[in-house]
C-alpha cells in the first residue's frame, strides 16, 4: 500500500483559496488518488477522485503533476462550513480494501 | 435512499459484555468496512468484506468479529467489551469510485 504523508494541521481565513498537499512517494501504476472531508461526529464523505493531471467537481479541484508522487487539494474561497478534516487516499479503485486506508488527515480551521 | 445506516447510535456496555452492531446498506454495495476511530485520531480498519459470505481483517481485528450472511448487511460483534474498545465505529460501502459512510455509533464501555 502507498503511504501517504499530510500535513497534520492548516489555519485559513475565510474567503482565501487553501490548497493541502500529500505525499505519495510509493504510488503504483493502478493507484488513484481519492480525498475524502470528515465533519465533527459524521462520517468521512467523498470529495474527490484522479489519477493524473487535473480534476474538478463543484467542490474542490485535485492537480497531480506527471510523477504522480504527491498531489493537492484545492478548496477555493473556503467558509467557516470547510472546517474539517481532510483525508488523502491511495489505492486501486475497486480491489477491496486496498484504497480505504486512512491515515490521520489534515484538520483544516477556517477562521473568521 | 437511506444508503448506509448503523444501528445504534449510541450504546453504554459494561466490561465483559457483549453486543452487536449493525450496518446496512441499500445500494447494492460489494464491498463493506467497518472503522474505529478514537478522538483525535484517523479510521482504522477493523474487518471488511468484499462480497456476501467473505470477511477479511483489517489493521485492528483483535477483539472483534464479523459475518456477512447477506450482501446488504455486515454486523460487527464485541464478544467481551473492554474499556480499550471505547471508541466511535463507522460503517462503510463501496463499489468503485466512492466509499459510502454511516452516521457511526458511538459505544462506551465502562
Amino acid at each position: 500500500l502507498a503511504k501517504t504523508t499530510q500535513p497534520i494541521s492548516m489555519d485559513s481565513y475565510e474567503g482565501q483559496e487553501v490548497n493541502i498537499t500529500c505525499s505519495h512517494n510509493n504510488i503504483a501504476t493502478n493507484d488513484y488518488i481519492t480525498w475524502y472531508q470528515q465533519f465533527p461526529s459524521q462520517g468521512p464523505r467523498f470529495i474527490i477522485q484522479g489519477y493524473k493531471t487535473k480534476v474538478t467537481n463543484e467542490v474542490a479541484s485535485l492537480f497531480i503533476p506527471a510523477d504522480r508522487k504527491s498531489s493537492t487539494l484545492s478548496l477555493p474561497r473556503v467558509s467557516l462550513s470547510d472546517t474539517a478534516v481532510y483525508y488523502c487516499l491511495v489505492g486501486e479503485v475497486g480491489a477491496g480494501a486496498n484504497n480505504l486506508f486512512f491515515g490521520t488527515g489534515t484538520r483544516l480551521t477556517v477562521i473568521p | 435512499n437511506a444508503g448506509v445506516t448503523q444501528t445504534p447510535k449510541f450504546r453504554v456496555l459494561k466490561t465483559g459484555q457483549s453486543m452487536t452492531l449493525l450496518c446496512a446498506q441499500d445500494m447494492n454495495h460489494e464491498y463493506m468496512y467497518w472503522y474505529r476511530q478514537d478522538p483525535g485520531m484517523g479510521l482504522r480498519l477493523i474487518h471488511y468484506s468484499v462480497g456476501e459470505g467473505t470477511t477479511a481483517k483489517g489493521e485492528v481485528p483483535d477483539g472483534y468479529n464479523v459475518s456477512r450472511l447477506k450482501k446488504q448487511n455486515f454486523l460487527l460483534g464485541l464478544e467481551s467489551a473492554a474499556p480499550s474498545q471505547t471508541s466511535v465505529y463507522f460503517c462503510a460501502s463501496t463499489e468503485y469510485t466512492e466509499a459510502f459512510f454511516g452516521q457511526g455509533t458511538r459505544l462506551t464501555v465502562v
